[in-house]
């Protein structure tokens, strides 16, 4: 197991499109979280995934972002109708139950909007 | 609403001197807390972890204390080595909760 992985590394695309993430996490790992990460910020929360249940979204991902986990294992994060202040870098973390020892994060998907 | 905050963007150190890294936060029902290392183009590494029920925690060279009271964290790194240059963030967690809220980074740079 290589740990997290997420793809694409870097996506650029053109306002008003729709784009998807990929997120595979450490297979052991129940739980999955979306983060994203703008310039200057810390990571900010978006949802987070228990097996294939998603236990909790922030008010930060409107009704244009969706986030899947289909049958507990690998997730997409789908953003429709992209604004130029969706330019962040959106990072994925997996963990066990226990999250006492916090989050195994992948390296981002960079996404710009043009 | 700013709830962990690291007001260092950045902090200049010399190769062999401690490091002291610091965070506030204003809630106090996180119970756990982190610190995370980032280099560009990479995700956040976890570096060290604290509960809100110790108020020290070692590994290597680095050790996290906790003041509960001033509800103020600090990462130390002793001694700092070049390797160490990154961005540092520290994460608190809400009771009862699986998520963290992330500070918004300390530059670590090492002067020549």
């Amino acid at each position: 197991d290589t740990g997290v992985s997420q793809d694409p590394r870097h996506k650029i695309t053109k306002r008003g499109q729709n784009v998807t993430f990929r997120c595979d996490p450490i297979s052991e790992h129940n739980r999955l979280y979306w983060y994203r990460q703008t310039l200057g910020q810390g990571p900010e929360f978006l949802t987070y995934f228990q097996n294939e249940a998603q236990l909790e979204k922030s008010r930060l991902l409107s009704d244009r972002f969706s986030a899947e986990r289909p049958k507990g294992s690998f997730s997409t994060l789908e953003i429709q109708r992209t604004e130029q202040g969706d330019s962040a870098m959106y990072l994925c973390a997996s963990s066990f139950l226990d999250s006492n020892y916090g989050y195994t994060f992948g390296s981002g998907t960079r996404l710009t909007v043009v | 609403d700013q709830q962990v905050k690291q007001n260092s963007p950045s902090l200049s150190v010399q190769e062999g001197r401690i490091s002291i890294l610091n965070c506030d936060y204003t809630n106090s029902m996180f119970d756990y807390f982190l610190w995370y290392k980032k280099y560009p183009a990479e995700g956040p590494t976890f570096l060290i972890s604290i509960s809100s029920i110790k108020d020290k925690n070692e590994d290597g060279r680095f050790t996290v204390f906790l003041n509960k009271s001033a509800k103020h964290l600090s990462l130390h790194i002793v001694p700092s080595q070049p390797g160490d240059s990154a961005v540092y963030f520290c994460a608190a967690r809400l009771g009862g909760t699986y998520k963290y809220i992330f500070g918004t980074g300390t530059r670590l740079k090492f002067l020549a």
